[in-house]
């Protein structure tokens, strides 16, 4: 049972490039999300995804564009990487909301990019 | 809305000695907590949730944490330090928001055991 998992773990980017960094998950979970690690300011909401082709914005979407094809993947795309986007983008899910509301977030290993 | 805050960005405590890692939260609803430990380049991994059953909660590695709401506090603890505890921490909220559930962190509390 691999959980959670995130492709690529580390990349390099000159700036004005693109990427997309791919979130599977094996649980059949319905809630998908992604956040941006940066020293300090704990981990925040990029964008999130409630079921499969359904996508909404965060606490930072700007710079970012997400699709949830199929439920099992969330992908993180930059169209045009800037230096500011430097950071450890972690991918998370969880199962249906409506009594589960005690459940928790299960998380990846974390993707380390850097934009130079 | 719901926010945490940690307000202890850093924690140095000898080996042996008791660790407190403080959190405050703010929520509209009764609120999901949790808390969360990260190990240098390592993803995040869970130590323990708050799930309304009982206000001292038990997590792994003989972590607890006590939901005190009247203070709006959800403090980790743990008797006696380890090295392997060497870590950050993160407290986490969780509520109900138009019938979606996010998870607001905190800003994180980084963690030195000392020998």
């Amino acid at each position: 049972n691999a959980g959670v998992t995130q492709t690529p773990k580390f990349r390099v980017l000159k700036t004005g490039q693109s990427m997309t960094l791919l979130c599977a998950q094996d649980m059949n979970h319905e809630y998908m999300y992604w956040y941006r690690q940066d020293p300090g300011m704990g981990l925040r909401l990029i964008h999130y995804s409630v079921g499969e082709g359904t996508t909404a914005k965060g606490e930072v979407p700007d710079g970012y564009n997400v699709s949830r094809l199929k439920k099992q993947n969330f992908l993180l795309g930059l169209e045009s990487a800037a230096p500011s986007q430097t950071s450890v983008y972690f991918c998370a899910s969880r199962p249906t909301g409506g009594g589960s509301m005690n459940t928790e977030a299960f998380f990846g290993q974390g993707t380390r990019l850097t934009v130079v | 809305a719901q926010s945490v805050t940690q307000l202890d960005s850093h924690v140095s405590v000898s080996e042996g000695t008791p660790v407190l890692l403080r959190c405050n939260y703010s929520s509209s609803y009764s609120p999901s907590l949790f808390w969360y430990v990260q190990h240098p380049n390592k993803g995040l991994q869970l130590l323990l949730k708050y799930t309304s059953a009982a206000t001292l909660v038990k997590g792994i590695n003989g972590f607890e944490a006590e939901f005190k709401k009247s203070e709006t506090s959800f403090h980790l603890t743990k008797p006696s330090a380890h090295m392997s505890d060497a870590a950050e921490y993160f407290c986490v909220v969780s509520a109900p928001t138009s019938g979606t559930y996010k998870y607001i962190f905190g800003t994180g509390t980084r963690l030195k055991v000392l020998a």
